[in-house]
């Protein structure tokens, strides 16, 4: 199946700073990708379909100009937490499809955002 | 209203046996598919076993089998022989739409525990 590579695993920043997450598609090249956010003890909420060479679709509540998307290429799109506060601590976890509707989403391995 | 219910916010299984985790879905689409993961505590998202809404047997993969019943709207996860490494979150998760371009909506999630 599709290997997706996420960097970093965690992060600690300080209040006010951005912070850029890396998605890669090892070895399929994505039209598509998803980013979702987990807090703790919770179910994975989507933020937003990354597409490639075009804008990203946020969801409802989700600052587009807080969380910055960018799919530059079919292998890697990324997400910046722009002015990072400490309720944005959380875990975001990025996916891929191979696009046919029975596959299933291939995740990254996530990364811990913690904004003290 | 919610997509995706999992009404077990916990649940625990001796070594060995059996155990069915509960996932009911609410869905007008005629076409959609049903998916299970596994969340371990390292955070990895970990795709276990699909359902297509067309398909007429349950799906099966090894020791995970699906038990789905179409005009309840359930799909359970029945995990057989449990084993210690089987401890972690479960979430059922739904793709509406004949596209694996459209994101998994997700459940709030099961904590399986297994008791040696």
């Amino acid at each position: 199946g599709a290997v997706v590579s996420q960097h970093p695993s965690w992060v600690i920043c300080k209040s006010g700073t951005s912070v850029k997450i890396e998605c890669r598609s090892l070895d399929f090249q994505a039209t598509t990708m998803f980013w979702y956010r987990q807090f703790p003890k919770q179910s994975l909420m989507l933020m937003a379909t990354s597409n490639e060479g075009s804008k990203a679709t946020y969801e409802q509540g989700v600052e587009k100009d807080k969380f910055l998307i960018n799919h530059a290429s079919l292998t890697l799109s990324t997400l910046t937490v722009t002015s990072a506060h400490p309720e944005d601590s959380s875990f975001y976890i990025c996916s891929v499809s191979r696009g046919s509707k029975n596959s299933p989403l291939h995740f990254g391995n996530g990364t811990r955002l913690t904004v003290t | 209203a919610q997509k995706i219910t999992q009404t077990q916010p916990g649940m625990f299984v001796q070594e060995k046996e059996a155990v069915t985790l509960d996932c009911t879905y609410d869905t007008s689409d005629p076409s959609y598919g049903l998916f299970w993961y596994k969340q371990p505590s390292s955070g990895e998202m970990i795709f276990l076993i699909y359902q297509g809404s067309y398909d007429q047997q349950n799906a099966t993969e090894g020791r995970y089998s699906l038990n789905f019943q179409k005009a309840r709207k359930s799909a359970n996860l029945v995990i057989s022989a449990s084993q210690l490494g089987d401890s972690a979150m479960y979430f059922c998760a739904m793709r509406e739409a004949n596209s694996g371009n459209t994101p998994l909506v997700f459940g709030k999630g099961t904590r399986l525990s297994v008791i040696a």
